[in-house]
């Protein structure tokens, strides 16, 4: 089975545009997520969607942030404008609702640079 | 917020030394979830924990949820060169059917090294 899938893979683009991240979750699972990786904060929970519906933006840093997922195979993570300190790799990850165990799986990241 | 101390940030070890690495929270768990990452790639998850005094293995990986539900270690037997990446831990609080269900908390990594 295809794991979870990102793209772009690798993302350059200069202070002040719109950028645009992609994920495919696994087939099946219910829940979608989006962290941020730094070196100096590590993995931070951005949002995480159930079922399509956004449960939890806490972790959204700024109103430039937003983050969609308009059906169960697909979500997208736009920043707008984008700034250098957006820098940092981006990963998607996924699971699914089980009363009985909890895994969840990364997706190989886009690794963003904001110029 | 909930917050993870992993121990140790980094290890540098000869090729076949066991690895020992653990994290500690102020909150209690419910589940435990321990992953790898490699350079330029996402984090696998290698091996879960849901009960309190649990002990699981995934080849030469052995974890264990502490009895306390605020702890967690993991050991790295016979290490090899393919070892090397970051390691995390992460800890879930809610339940099914809470509402933060899907959230987890991650421990700051231990990078560790292997020198054949």
């Amino acid at each position: 089975d295809a794991g979870v899938i990102q793209s772009p893979r690798h993302e350059v683009t200069e202070m002040g545009q719109e950028v645009t991240l992609r994920c495919k979750p696994i087939s099946g699972h219910d829940y979608l997520f989006w962290y941020r990786q730094t070196m100096m904060r590590g993995l931070e929970l951005l949002i995480y969607f159930n079922n399509n519906v956004p449960i939890d933006d806490s972790g959204m840093p700024e109103d430039r942030f937003s983050a969609k997922m308009p059906n169960a195979s697909f979500s997208t993570l736009k920043i707008q404008p984008s700034e250098p300190r957006d820098s940092a790799v981006y990963f998607c990850a996924s699971s699914f609702f089980s009363y009985s165990s909890y895994e969840q799986y990364f997706g190989p990241g886009t690794r963003l640079t904001v110029t | 917020g909930q917050q993870l101390n992993q121990s140790p940030q980094s290890m540098f070890i000869q090729e076949g030394e066991d690895v020992s690495m653990n994290c500690t929270s102020s909150s209690i768990f419910n589940t435990w979830l321990w992953y790898k990452q490699d350079p330029g790639e996402g984090p696998v998850l290698l091996i879960a924990l849901y009960k309190a005094g649990e002990l699981t293995s995934n080849g030469r990986l052995t974890a264990q949820f502490g009895i306390t539900r605020k702890d967690s270690f993991l050991n790295i037997s016979a290490s090899i060169p393919s070892d090397v990446g970051i390691y995390f831990c992460a800890g879930r609080t809610a339940n099914a059917g809470g509402t933060s269900y899907g959230k987890l908390t991650f421990g700051q990594g231990t990078i560790l090294t292997v020198h054949p």
